[in-house]
């Protein structure tokens, strides 16, 4: 099953500029991680925010977390080219599996 | 350096042949999972282990079978594969279960003629 859901799908936008994109799940969560995904590679964690947190930086991310909705977003400001990616958010669900939404293809132009 | 190695990185094959992936962590993790990644479908898991010889199903584990004899190796195997598991497959493994942060292979594209 999915517990995330990310939007929007797709995003192309200019260097330099900041991305944004969102994160819903379906059930509680004890933490929310996302994670980016350069074509066709491995994907490699970006930042885990745990369910007590609203807010958490590390470089140029900036990751929200609303318990009250359900969502969670990513920001990543002064983009670069080599940000183009896939971004995935995931919870846990159940008591030892990781689900993943469907990811969110960002394309940094430069 | 930690890393999760995956082999091969491209297989292709035929319809019935078994085959193994193989997967392998240096860095003494308890928890070890298999994803599947198709287009328009994201990723989703096949099997996980949380330790030696502990084993349980995913998402999707039909047509799929996984062993733990040591704590450094989880391979995924198909015992006759058929052409609806071509897809992006990728290993992970973390220390503290699926809740914590996860080391990912470089994937094993397979394709099942």
């Amino acid at each position: 099953s999915q517990q995330g859901e990310e939007d929007p799908q797709a995003l192309s936008i200019q260097e330099g500029e900041n991305a944004t994109m969102n994160c819903s799940y379906k059930t509680s969560i004890n933490n929310l991680q996302w994670y980016r995904q350069n074509s066709g590679r491995g994907l490699v964690h970006l930042i885990l925010i745990r369910s007590n947190e609203r807010e958490k930086h590390s470089g140029r991310l900036r990751v929200t977390l609303d318990t009250s909705k359900k969502s969670s977003s990513l920001l990543i400001t002064a983009s670069r080219a080599a940000d183009t990616a896939s971004y995935f958010c995931a919870t846990r669900v159940g008591n030892n599996r990781l689900a993943f939404g469907k990811g969110n293809q960002v394309v940094v132009i430069p | 350096e930690a890393q999760v190695t995956q082999n091969p990185r491209y297989l292709i094959t035929v319809t019935g042949k078994k085959l193994t992936v193989t997967c392998s962590q240096n860095m003494n993790h308890e928890y070890m999972s298999w994803y599947r990644q198709d287009p328009g479908l994201g990723l989703r898991q096949i099997y996980y282990s949380m330790n030696v010889e502990v084993t349980d199903k995913g998402d999707v584990p039909e047509g799929y079978k996984v062993s733990r004899k040591e704590k450094r190796n989880f391979p995924l195997i198909l015992e006759s594969p058929s052409p609806n598991q071509t897809s992006l497959y990728f290993c992970a493994s973390s220390t503290g279960g699926a809740s914590e942060k996860l080391f990912f292979g470089s994937g094993t594209q397979l394709s099942v003629l």
